[in-house]
């Protein structure tokens, strides 16, 4: 089945200690998106890339960073995590930057302790 | 700074009634809005949009009304079904941000049989 593939599906992670959640699509999508998922504040851009190479920061990227090189692969990563960073993370994508809906994948969710 | 605001974190209405979700924006730069439909343990999926040209689209039960004025959508889906049980989302974005969407918090609907 097509669409977006996201692993792990879920991760308890030392505080201080790196991990990469990965993100691969199977629909030749130009554009991706990482978003993370809290209660109360909805789904909130954490980096955006529009085309292979090329990234972005959204609306919270500190902590945070990404690579896009190639069109199917955007991996996020948290270099040192901190217990804030807990929670679902969902990555996205759409077939341009134009006025498209995203398609996203299941979600991973992350506890840092 | 919310730009997009579901006020509602729940909703609870009866099989065969109208559900009604709400949702308003700050930032009448908007131009094109989506509703996106999410299950526990899964990732949101798209269920309608509108344009911002149109101040109504309907899709079977689901019917989006856009108040530009008002900066103001709501979702009605008529008659509701237990299966409709999901957190909603409603997101904006402007074409010339390159589609990256901003989304609400989130409303809560259940369906009770």
């Amino acid at each position: 089945t097509a669409g977006i593939t996201q692993a792990p599906t879920s991760q308890i992670l030392a505080a201080g200690r790196s991990m990469t959640l990965r993100c691969t699509q199977d629909m030749r999508h130009n554009a991706m998106y990482w978003y993370r998922q809290d209660l109360g504040l909805g789904l909130r851009l954490i980096h955006y890339s529009n085309t292979a190479g090329t990234t972005g920061k959204g609306e919270v990227p500190d902590g945070y960073s990404v690579s896009r090189a190639n069109t199917d692969d955007f991996p996020l990563t948290l270099a040192s995590a901190v217990p804030s960073q807990t929670s679902v993370y969902f990555c996205a994508s759409s077939p341009g930057t134009g006025l498209y809906g995203y398609t996203f994948g299941s979600g991973t969710r992350l506890t840092v302790v | 700074d919310q730009q997009v605001k579901q006020n509602s974190p729940s909703l609870s209405v009866q099989e065969g009634r109208i559900s009604i979700l709400n949702c308003d924006y700050t930032n009448s730069m908007f131009d094109y809005f989506l509703w996106y439909k999410k299950y526990p343990a899964e990732g949101p999926t798209f269920l309608i949009s509108i344009s911002s040209i149109k101040d109504k689209n309907e899709d079977g039960r689901f019917t989006v009304f856009l108040n530009k004025s008002a900066k103001h959508l709501s979702l009605h889906i008529v008659p509701s079904q237990p299966g409709d049980s999901a957190v909603y989302f409603c997101a904006a974005t402007r074409y010339n941000q390159g589609g990256k969407l901003i989304f609400g918090q989130g409303t809560e609907l259940s369906v009770k049989p």
